[in-house]
């Protein structure tokens, strides 16, 4: 599976759009975009995945562009909730497991 | 809405003891996966099941180590004579074929 480079940490003011960016340059076709959270002391929450067109569902937004070698997550109107590490991956479709790296620590600020 | 249990939340257990952890998928899923994951880093696969084949293990699986899926519901992770390094959350997650996989709340281990 690609690699994948994500910024150690982020702040975000509650209430506004929080960007989290991830670089896979070494993306293959046939790779997946995941990300998952992690609040402290839970098990990983899946979040969205995509191929190469942008994803949207209740959660966020995935904006992958066009050449697939980065990919921006979107909370629209970040929570306090929202405080937790963000992974991004990429993943064979079939292939069984995640490699999850240290991902992005988002804490969203009152 | 059930998800994915575990059982115990936390074990502390003395050096060169054993220790066995079970997990509880969504009923429907057919694959269950074992990770653990240790302070500051993310979860780092061990194995995998397919119904109650296990068809995928780490070289982070020791010897030490085994799992179990016996009638292709629950899983159960033993630890024999468990180190100190063995010190990490154990997290269980189950997906339908290849589909996302769901995580439990992990049960963490401290080796003293």
């Amino acid at each position: 599976d690609a690699k994948t480079t994500q910024p150690p940490s982020m702040d975000c003011a509650e209430g506004r759009a929080a960007n989290l960016p991830c670089n896979h340059s070494t993306i293959s076709g046939n790779e997946y975009v995941y990300w998952y959270r992690q609040i402290h002391s839970q098990g990983p929450q899946y979040i969205i995945h995509g191929l190469k067109n942008n994803e949207t569902n209740e959660m966020a937004s995935l904006i992958i562009t066009e050449d697939r070698k980065s990919s921006t997550l979107i909370l629209p109107h970040a929570t306090l909730r929202d405080t937790a590490v963000y992974y991004c991956i990429v993943r064979v479709y079939n292939f069984n497991k995640f490699y999850f790296g240290s991902g992005t620590k988002l804490n969203v600020k009152p | 809405d059930t998800g994915v249990s575990q059982d115990p939340r936390h074990k502390i257990t003395k050096r060169g003891q054993n220790v066995t952890f079970r997990c509880d998928p969504i009923s429907e899923h057919n694959r269950l996966y074992w990770y653990r994951q240790t302070l500051g880093q993310g979860p780092e696969f061990l194995t995998y099941f397919q119904n109650e084949a296990q068809l995928e293990k780490s070289r982070l699986l020791s010897d030490r180590f085994s799992a179990e899926r016996p009638k292709g519901s629950f899983s159960t992770l033993e630890i024999q004579r468990t180190e100190q390094g063995d010190s990490a959350m154990y997290l269980c997650a189950s997906s339908w074929d290849t589909y996302e996989q769901y995580f439990g709340p992990g049960t963490r281990l401290t080796v003293t």
